[in-house]
C-alpha cells in the first residue's frame, strides 16, 4: 500500500518565517504534488515535479517555493510566511504509466501563520 | 477561475437512500475524471474514475455517470451508510495535474 508521510500534522509559525513542510512517499513514485486545501476552494495545486530536481509550477505558486533532492522527499518552503498561507497543505504522489494513475495523498499538514 | 465546480456544499441524506453528487467542468480538454473521498484529519482518498470515453463507470455501492455533451458528472451512492459521511471532491485531468472542485460534504443520517 502507498505510504505518503508529512512530517508534521499541525504548525504554528510567526509571520516573516522561513517554513519548511517535508514528505516522504515509499512507493518510488516519479510524479509529487502540493496541495493547498482552503474551504470553499477546494484542493489549488501550488507545485509539482515530475522528476529528481525537476519542478513546476501549479496554480498558485506566489510564495513559495519547492525541492526535489532525492525521488522520494518533496518538500514545500515558504520563504517568509504571511498569515494569508494560514491553510491545510495536502503532499501527492503518483506513478505516471499507462492510463491515468490516481494521487496517494498524505494525511496533510496544517499550518497557522501567526 | 476555478475548472472544476461543485456547487452544493453540502448534501444530507438518510441512511438506505441514494447520494447523488455533482459536478460541472469548462475546460474541454479534460479526459480523465475522478472522485476522491475525505474524513476529517485524514488525506483524500480515491474512490472512482472514468475516463472521458465513457459515460458510466460502477464500482460496488459507487457510480460515476459522465455526460461530456452538458460537461457534467455525477456521483450515485446507493445505498448510503453512515460511514460515507465525508466530504467528497471532484477532480479532472488532461494530464498528470489535476484540478478540483470545492467538495461536497456528505452527511447520512441514521
Amino acid at each position: 500500500d502507498v505510504k505518503v508521510t508529512q512530517s508534521s500534522r499541525y504548525l504554528v509559525k510567526r509571520t516573516g518565517e522561513k517554513v519548511f513542510l517535508e514528505c516522504v512517499q515509499d512507493m518510488d513514485h516519479e510524479n509529487m504534488f502540493w496541495y493547498r486545501q482552503d474551504p470553499g476552494l477546494g484542493l489549488r495545486l501550488i507545485y509539482f515535479s515530475y522528476d529528481v530536481k525537476m519542478k513546476e509550477k501549479g496554480d498558485i505558486p506566489e510564495g513559495y517555493s519547492v525541492s526535489r533532492e532525492k525521488k522520494e522527499r518533496f518538500s514545500l518552503i515558504l520563504e517568509s510566511a504571511s498569515t494569508n498561507q494560514t491553510s491545510m497543505y495536502l503532499c501527492a504522489s503518483s506513478s505516471p504509466g499507462q492510463g491515468y494513475s490516481p494521487l496517494h495523498f498524505g494525511n496533510g499538514t496544517r499550518l497557522t501563520v501567526t | 477561475d476555478q475548472q472544476v465546480k461543485q456547487n452544493s456544499p453540502s448534501l444530507s441524506v438518510q441512511e438506505g437512500r441514494i447520494s447523488i453528487l455533482n459536478c460541472d467542468y469548462t475546460n474541454s480538454m479534460f479526459d480523465y475524471f475522478l472522485w476522491y473521498k475525505k474524513y476529517p484529519a485524514e488525506g483524500p482518498t480515491f474512490l472512482i474514475s472514468i475516463s472521458s470515453i465513457k459515460d458510466k463507470n460502477e464500482d460496488g455501492r459507487f457510480t460515476v455517470f459522465l455526460n461530456k455533451s452538458a460537461k457534467h458528472l455525477s456521483l450515485h451512492i446507493v445505498p448510503s451508510q453512515p460511514g460515507d459521511s465525508a466530504v467528497y471532491f471532484c477532480a479532472a485531468s488532461n494530464d498528470y495535474k489535476l484540478s478540483f472542485g470545492a467538495g461536497t460534504t456528505v452527511t447520512v443520517r441514521a
